[in-house]
């Protein structure tokens, strides 16, 4: 079992659409869970961090995290075609020194 | 947050060469990370680079290979040697604040 799962997509959806991406994971010692944001051709951008469990909303984007299931989501409202990205999650342990594992990213893409 | 600027961008090389792939950051910072991006893979890390010392490689990854540099606390290099069509990847370089990772806009590598 890898460390991270997440669906590569690709996913596709209309403009305006409440998007779900997902990621599990099997290290209960993770604490620090990320999402980025990955345009063709460009590094990956930091789009939010939450530590520990709970919801953390920014503007359209919410992230979720549920360590009893172990089990973290992104929630895009209103998507946008801008949107059309990839997108990965990423989390480590407690400790400036702890690796950072990244799921390999869900392909999205917002129909106009 | 951080700004990094790699360069280059992309490149395209012949089998047996070398390549050697820079990363520039505006602050100083402590640790440098070289990753290797694959289609549909997860980020995977290839070495931290720390300055003023050897890098610290990942299983699977070794210094002949790719060499890396870390003259001073801004900069560094990675050096991908004698090249096969199995290293064309992206590769990025990072940096990491007090819980997230922050990224340079990466290296499309085509061997051919």
């Amino acid at each position: 079992q890898k460390e991270v799962e997440q669906d590569p997509g690709p996913l596709s959806v209309p403009e305006g659409a409440i998007v779900s991406l997902n990621c599990t994971y099997s290290n209960s010692a993770f604490q620090y869970f990320m999402w980025y944001r990955q345009y063709s051709r460009k590094g990956p951008e930091l789009l939010m961090y939450t530590y520990s469990s709970g919801n953390k909303e920014d503007g359209r984007f919410t992230a979720q995290v549920d360590k009893s299931s172990k089990y973290i989501s992104l929630f895009i409202r209103d998507s946008q075609p801008s949107d059309s990205a990839t997108y990965l999650c990423a989390m480590r342990g407690l400790g400036y020194g702890q690796n950072f594992v990244f799921g390999p990213g869900t392909r999205l893409s917002v129909l106009p | 947050s951080a700004v990094i600027s790699q360069k280059p961008s992309r490149d395209i090389c012949q089998r047996g060469t070398s390549l050697t792939i820079q990363c520039q950051v505006d602050s100083q910072v402590t640790m440098m990370f070289w990753y290797r991006q694959q289609p549909g893979q997860s980020l995977t890390l290839i070495a931290t680079a720390n300055q003023g010392s050897e890098a610290t490689y990942e299983s699977g990854f070794v210094i002949d290979k790719f060499p890396i540099s870390r003259p001073n606390l801004t900069f560094s290099t990675l050096t991908v040697s004698n090249m096969s069509p199995e290293d064309s990847s992206i590769y990025l370089c990072s940096v990491r604040g007090e819980t997230e990772a922050f990224f340079g806009q990466g290296t499309r590598l085509t061997v051919v």
